[in-house]
């Protein structure tokens, strides 16, 4: 089974800032199936990202995805107050199941 | 608009059988890769497995001895059920649909909590 662990496990940060973080993965990913989701409170997690780099529809572009093999990194560019949530990272790939990170929460400092 | 909503009881005594159902309206099932999600309390999100209309299905190792599922596309609806279950399998249940095109799950039912106790 593929690990992924998300560092840092919580972020205290203020709006306008910009943020990255990150998903480490125990062996490599293939780009096409790692995405990217957010959770606030008391909700459904929310796709971002797909294909490591890819927003998905109405996701805005101040968000952004890169990385490859081993190393993922999710970018907000400037912290709104809407964007203060828990940010999960995914892989899907073959000889392993699905699974998710431990996710970072980013919490209003 | 897409939406998914989960069913089912809200509480399960242990050795009993977990049984959910997720509703789609807005899409078709056939399109999507039908999954479950939990999240336990104070954990992160875990799959759980998936089914599709042909007949596919996958799930965790850990689960699969204890999982069965189904998808009636009549209704437009998918199910799952939990075997024997314990107080680890008390979490948050998710339904979603996996887009196979993009390779990530599209859209997320609210979630329903599901506490194994006696």
């Amino acid at each position: 089974e593929i690990v992924l662990t998300q560092s840092p496990g919580t972020l205290s940060l203020s709006p306008g800032e910009r943020v990255t973080l990150s998903c480490r993965a125990s062996q490599s990913v293939n780009s096409r199936f790692l995405a990217w989701y957010q959770q606030k409170p008391g909700q459904a997690p929310r796709l971002l990202i797909y294909g490591a780099s890819s927003r998905a529809p109405g996701i805005p572009d101040k968000f952004s995805g890169s990385g490859s093999g081993t190393d993922f990194t999710l970018t907000i560019s400037r912290l709104e107050p809407e964007d203060f949530a828990v940010y999960y990272c995914q892989q899907y790939g073959s000889g392993s199941p699905l699974t998710f990170g431990g996710g970072t929460k980013v919490e209003i400092k | 608009q897409v939406q998914l909503q989960e069913s089912g009881p809200g509480q399960v005594r242990p050795s009993e059988t977990l049984s959910l159902t997720c509703t789609v309206s807005g899409a078709s099932i056939t399109s999507y890769y039908c999954n479950w999600i939990r999240r336990p309390p104070g954990k992160g999100l875990e799959w759980i497995g998936y089914t599709h209309y042909s007949g596919s299905t996958d799930s965790h190792p850990s689960l699969k001895s204890r999982i069965s599922n189904s998808v009636d596309t009549s209704k437009n609806q998918f199910s799952l059920k939990l075997t024997s279950v314990s107080a680890a399998d008390t979490a948050v249940y998710y339904c979603c649909l996996w887009n196979d095109h993009i390779k990530a799950f599209e859209y997320w039912g609210q979630g329903t909590l599901v506490t194994v106790s006696s």
